[in-house]
C-alpha cells in the first residue's frame, strides 16, 4: 500500500457528463501529480499541485481541471466526457529525497466513458 | 520536449532466460527511476538511479544508468513467471516551476514458464 488513496476505484459514465476524482496523498506530502494512462498514449502526466498551488502542467485537456485544497487532498475534474476520455487516472504524492523525488503512486481510478 | 523510448515495447520470455530492456531519454538528468505495473494495479517503484554508472540490484533485476549515453538498462536474469508485468523507466525534469514525471511507454513482460 502507497499510501495513496484515489476514489472511486472505477467509473463508468456517459459522454457529455461530468466526474469528479478524488486523490488523498500520503500524510506529509505537498505534492501532488495527475497522470492518465490509456491503451495508445502510455502514460500522460497532467498536472502538479504543491501545497495548493499549480506547479507545473502537461498535456491537460481544457475540459479538465483540477485543485488541491488546504488539507492537501487533490480533484480532478473532467467535464464534457468523450469516449477517448476513457482510461486509468492515476493520482501520485512525492516527497524530495535529496537529490531525487521519491513518487508513490494511488491505485488509480478506473474511467469509462460510454 | 523531454523524450523517453523503452524497448522492447513487449517481450515473451522463458523462464530461466536473460534478457535486457533498454531506455534511451533525451534529457541531461542523472537521474533515472524504474517502476513496476501488474495489469490494472498501480505503479511500483523499481529502482532509482542517481549518478553515470550507477547500479542496482534486487533479485533477478539488474538496472544500470549511462548518462553520457543517456541509456538506462534493466537486465532480467533467469527469469520467472513472477516477473511478468510492464516496465517504465521515467525520468524528472525539474524547473522552478515544478517537476514533472516523463515515462517511457513501457515494456510489457510475459514470461512463459
Amino acid at each position: 500500500d502507497s499510501g495513496v488513496t484515489q476514489t472511486p476505484k472505477h467509473l463508468i459514465t456517459a459522454t457529455g457528463q461530468r466526474v469528479t476524482l478524488r486523490c488523498s496523498p500520503r500524510s506529509g506530502d505537498l505534492s501532488v501529480y495527475w497522470y492518465q494512462q490509456s491503451l495508445d498514449q502510455g502514460l500522460q502526466f497532467l498536472i502538479q499541485y504543491y501545497n495548493g498551488e499549480e506547479r507545473a502542467k502537461g498535456n491537460i485537456l481544457e475540459r479538465f481541471s483540477a485543485q488541491q485544497f488546504p488539507d492537501l487532498h487533490s480533484e480532478l475534474n473532467l467535464s464534457s466526457l468523450e469516449l477517448g476520455d476513457s482510461a486509468l487516472y492515476f493520482c501520485a504524492s512525492s516527497v524530495a529525497l535529496g537529490r531525487y523525488t521519491e513518487a508513490f503512486f494511488g491505485q488509480g481510478t478506473r474511467l469509462t466513458v460510454v | 520536449e523531454l523524450k523517453v523510448e523503452q524497448n522492447p515495447l513487449f517481450l515473451s520470455m522463458q523462464e530461466g532466460k536473460n534478457y535486457t530492456i533498454y531506455c534511451n531519454y533525451s534529457t541531461t538528468s542523472d537521474r533515472l527511476y524504474w517502476y513496476r505495473q501488474d495489469p490494472g494495479k498501480s505503479l511500483e517503484s523499481l529502482f532509482v538511479l542517481l549518478s553515470n554508472g550507477a547500479v542496482k540490484q534486487e533479485g533477478r533485476l539488474m538496472a544500470s544508468l549511462d548518462t553520457k549515453a543517456r541509456l538506462s538498462t534493466l537486465h532480467i536474469t533467469a527469469a520467472v513467471h513472477d516477473l511478468s508485468a510492464t516496465y517504465f523507466c521515467a525520468v524528472d525534469d525539474v524547473s522552478d516551476s515544478g517537476n514533472q514525471f516523463y515515462f517511457g511507454t513501457g515494456t510489457s513482460l510475459t514470461v512463459i514458464p
